[in-house]
């Protein structure tokens, strides 16, 4: 079982609908990170959450870690937020520092 | 702003050569990561430093090292290539090991190993 656990691993929506993508964890976390890769590209952060809710744009992540569980909200989706998106948690691991710990990712691909 | 810079961007290598990556940090971040993206794969840890000092190992392999410079910049030296060594190689870059220090990724060097 892996420790970051994201779904759904493939999602196609219409453009203009709104799209979730969840992700749980099983490792103690101090932070965990939403990230954004485009095909073939680099990876650009999103958001880094330790609790609670922010919001971007038409981007809203949550945090629950009492519940071990995160979620990105895309509202109004466009083709362009057609991407791989990836949850990365920062684990303790009984070292000095901390490892990034990525998800599966989940592939979006949002049609016109 | 001042980004994670990473070259070079692609890099063409045959089988047994070497090659080095480089990563610029977001100035003043002084605590840097790589990892190794295979293609269609999850990004796996190899390294990272804190302060000039490597901080953590992950799954690099004993053909691979890397240091950090005075300056906080970092390469990453592979020998030895093999075909399975092509991957996207990025680094990113925080401001200490702190736990609400936000990441920033560079785009990332695609290897490509013939």
């Amino acid at each position: 079982k892996n420790e970051v656990e994201q779904s759904p691993q493939n999602l196609t929506a219409q453009e203009g609908e709104f799209i979730t993508i969840n992700c749980s964890y099983s490792v103690g976390i101090s932070a965990l990170h939403w990230l954004q890769q485009h095909p073939g590209g680099g990876i650009v952060s999103l958001f880094m959450l330790s609790s609670g809710k922010k919001k971007h744009g038409r981007l809203i992540a949550t945090i629950n870690i009492q519940e071990k569980h995160s979620s990105l909200h895309i509202t109004a989706s466009h083709p362009r937020d057609s991407a791989v998106y990836i949850c990365a948690v920062l684990g303790y691991f009984g070292g000095a520092t901390n490892k990034l710990i990525f998800g599966t990712g989940t592939l979006l691909a949002v049609q016109p | 702003a001042a980004g994670v810079i990473q070259s070079p961007r692609h890099l063409i290598k045959e089988k047994r050569e070497t090659a080095t990556l480089k990563c610029y940090p977001i100035p003043r971040h002084d605590t840097v990561y790589w990892y190794q993206q295979g293609p269609g794969q999850d990004p796996q840890f190899l390294i990272s430093f804190y302060e000039k000092m490597q901080s953590d190992k992950g799954s690099i392999p004993d053909r691979f090292s890397a240091q950090q410079f005075s300056d906080y910049h970092s390469e990453l030296n592979m020998s030895s290539l093999e075909l399975g060594d092509s991957a996207l190689y990025f680094c990113a870059s925080s401001l200490s090991q702190g736990t609400h220090s936000p990441l920033h990724f560079g785009n990332g060097t695609r290897l490509t190993v013939t």
